[in-house]
């Protein structure tokens, strides 16, 4: 079975200030890690993955993820937040060998004071 | 390309109607998925389908949630009869090679 944890609701931060949204993942073989966000109203939109390689995965709109097997994380992290980073953010899993069946997080919901 | 085409956007029906939710999947997609979103239960998987077979349906609620894709570029997600509790946001989403889903903009259900 696969599954994903994001202990965090909501994490609240200044603009300028970096941001980490939490993560960690629990499945049977070398995962396939994704975050996701979405805006009010929006799809969910793809940030990054990680596949293979190197651990620090850098994504869309200067975010960037570590994949941490030992700690099973997969956290997502941004030098300096913007307002318009605000949103719902997801981070999803798969088994490799799960035919292609993702599984999400409950979302953690990113607020950036100005 | 223009993403994953849903329709419609929003639909506002009475309890005991039959309601029916489209996709149309990203061209060369060889995997289509349909989500449901809600506040309490946030992002469930509905069912999956792969080279338009059904692969996985254990997350359809209930009988009266029903699923098809006739062909590549098209799926549906019908709900007969409909009740209140089926009151969310449903979302289509398709992959192909690189693993990644693409979302479409989801359909809001609303059932009175």
């Amino acid at each position: 079975a696969q599954s994903v944890a994001q202990p965090e609701d909501q994490v609240n931060v200044a603009e300028g200030n970096p941001l980490t949204v939490k993560c960690t993942y629990s499945v049977s073989g070398n995962p396939y890690l994704f975050w996701y966000v979405q805006y009010p109203n929006r799809g969910l939109q793809f940030l990054l993955k990680y596949i293979t390689g190197d651990n620090l995965v850098k994504g869309s709109y200067g975010f960037e993820a570590e994949f941490n097997k030992s700690q099973t994380s997969f956290h997502l992290k941004k030098p300096s937040a913007l307002v318009s980073d605000s949103a719902l953010y997801f981070c999803a899993v798969r088994d490799p060998g799960n035919a292609g069946k993702s599984t999400f997080g409950d979302g953690t919901t990113l607020t950036v004071k100005p | 390309d223009a993403g994953v085409i849903q329709s419609p956007r929003h639909e506002v029906t009475e309890m005991g109607q039959e309601v029916t939710l489209r996709c149309k999947p990203i061209s060369g997609h060889n995997s289509l998925f349909w989500y449901r979103q809600t506040m309490m239960r946030g992002l469930e998987l509905l069912i999956y389908f792969n080279n338009n077979v059904p692969i996985d349906d254990s997350g359809m609620p209930e009988d009266r949630f029903s699923a098809k894709m006739p062909n590549a570029s098209f799926s549906t997600l019908k709900i007969q009869p409909s009740e209140p509790r089926d009151s969310a946001v449903y979302f289509c989403a398709s992959q192909g090679g690189a693993n990644v889903l693409t979302f479409g903009a989801g359909s809001r259900l609303t059932v009175l």
